[in-house]
């Protein structure tokens, strides 16, 4: 079975300054792909983004960066220059290429950013 | 498009009653599912369906009830509502295919059971 594991479960930081969210990730698969979420405090999920597990580019998106390293099992999740607006909970999960679309979510992150 | 759809947004339940939450989509996604969110416990996936008439159960089944009937729709009934079934519930949709995508999901419906 898989598992995906989110050591922080909360962080704090100050407005500006950078942060880096951590993922570890098992699964004896090796077609997979991991995904981030947000669910700022209104509730909803929102996607950020999609790796698969034979694309280690890393990604950058604006503020965001995902740093994917098979050899660690780990997609983390860096947030440059942090704002009060990415206060939010941040899940990583994993699905199996051969399970369909079930994932498999790691506990989530609270993130607080303070101005 | 709407998107995904989840009435009631909250529910009050007593112990033993039973109840329908329900999930509609308008994107012609295959793929529905259930999750509960906990704390501390990210999402699990409780049932989930890729295709009208097809179902199956995920990681924490027990006490749940689901039908697909048409590809819009996915309601999920418990039968006899429990304490430990007090969480939030979020449905979700997406494409099946060769390429895995984003799942899309509703806003969610927190229920109390007492």
């Amino acid at each position: 079975a898989q598992k995906v594991t989110q050591a922080q479960t909360e962080i704090s930081v100050v407005e500006k300054e950078d942060v880096t969210l951590d993922c570890v990730y098992e699964t004896r698969d090796t077609t997979y792909y991991l995904f981030w979420y947000k669910q700022p405090p209104s509730g909803e999920l929102v996607f950020l983004i999609r790796r698969n597990s034979f694309d280690e580019q890393n990604e950058i998106s604006g503020r965001y960066s995902w740093n994917f390293q098979k050899s660690t099992s780990s997609f983390n999740f860096t947030i440059t220059a942090s704002q009060v607006v990415d206060s939010a909970v941040y899940f990583c999960a994993l699905t199996l290429y051969n399970a369909g679309n079930m994932l498999t979510f790691g506990g989530g992150t609270r993130l607080m950013v303070k101005p | 498009n709407a998107g995904v759809t989840q009435t009631p947004k909250f529910q009050v339940l007593k112990t033993g009653q039973s109840m329908t939450l329900q999930c509609a989509q308008d994107m012609n996604h295959e793929y529905m599912s259930w999750y509960r969110q906990d704390p501390g416990m990210g999402l699990r996936l409780i049932h989930y369906s890729v295709g009208a008439g097809i179902t199956d159960q995920g990681e924490v089944p027990n006490g749940y009830n689901v039908s697909r009937s048409t590809t819009e729709d996915f309601p999920l009934r418990l039968l006899s509502a429990a304490p430990s079934q007090t969480s939030v519930y979020f449905c979700a949709s997406s494409y099946l295919g060769p390429e895995m995508s984003e799942q899309y999901f509703g806003p969610g419906t927190r229920l109390t059971v007492t």
